[in-house]
């Protein structure tokens, strides 16, 4: 297995523009998380899906954030419009429970 | 929801000296505790992980402890090299739900 697949690598986009991060989990992997990355705040847990479904989206920031799940293969996580606090690393990892989470290589994003 | 405290925030060390990390968590009902290895610029990764039916396990020069009682966890790190130079990450699961991280600590092994 590939491991957990995010794109893009690296986004620059100017402030109001719509970002959409993509992410592919681990085949079998019934758990997905994006978090968020900053020097400030360590790790953030935006939103968990279990079996697709969101289970805890309290993370979110604002209604700027969405997210989605339509399959078990492919999660979106977007940003509508961007603005330049957003500019962070943003993980997508996947669990089969209780062992962990694996991560994927992150999309760096950059609101200018 | 469940809570996660982790010291110290960065940590310096020689090298071929031992580096210990302590976490505590708040949710006594927590029952996995993995331990990520961030290096610049990179994902986090897994190096080790205990369940709350045990008290401790090494693997290699890494060794991580866990008190119930007290609801804290250790990494310990013998005989460091420059390679362990890194941000730790604790993280403490309830069931098979979310991971809830520590703030991180970043480990610097001089030579």
């Amino acid at each position: 297995d590939a491991g957990v697949i995010q794109s893009p690598r690296h986004e620059v986009t100017e402030m109001g523009q719509e970002v959409t991060l993509r992410c592919k989990p681990i085949s079998g992997h019934n758990s997905l998380f994006w978090y968020r990355q900053t020097m400030m705040r360590g790790l953030e847990l935006l939103i968990y899906f279990n079996n697709n479904v969101p289970i805890d989206d309290s993370g979110m920031p604002e209604d700027r954030f969405s997210a989605k799940m339509p399959n078990a293969s492919f999660s979106t996580l977007k940003i509508q419009p961007s603005e330049p606090r957003d500019s962070a690393v943003y993980f997508c990892a996947t669990s089969a429970g209780g062992f962990g989470a694996f991560f994927g290589q992150g999309t760096r994003l950059t609101v200018v | 929801g469940e809570n996660v405290e982790q010291h110290p925030s960065t940590l310096s060390v020689q090298e071929g000296d031992s580096a210990v990390i302590k976490c505590t968590y708040s949710d006594s009902a927590s029952n996995y505790f993995p331990w990520y290895k961030q290096e610049l610029g990179k994902r986090p990764q897994l190096i080790i992980d205990i369940r709350s039916n045990v008290g401790e396990k090494k693997d290699q020069r890494i060794a991580v402890t866990l008190n119930k009682t007290a609801k804290h966890f250790s990494l310990h790190i013998t005989e460091t090299q420059p390679e362990d130079s890194a941000v730790y990450f604790c993280a403490a699961e309830r069931g098979y739900s979310t991971l809830t991280f520590g703030k991180g600590t970043m480990l610097l092994v001089s030579p």
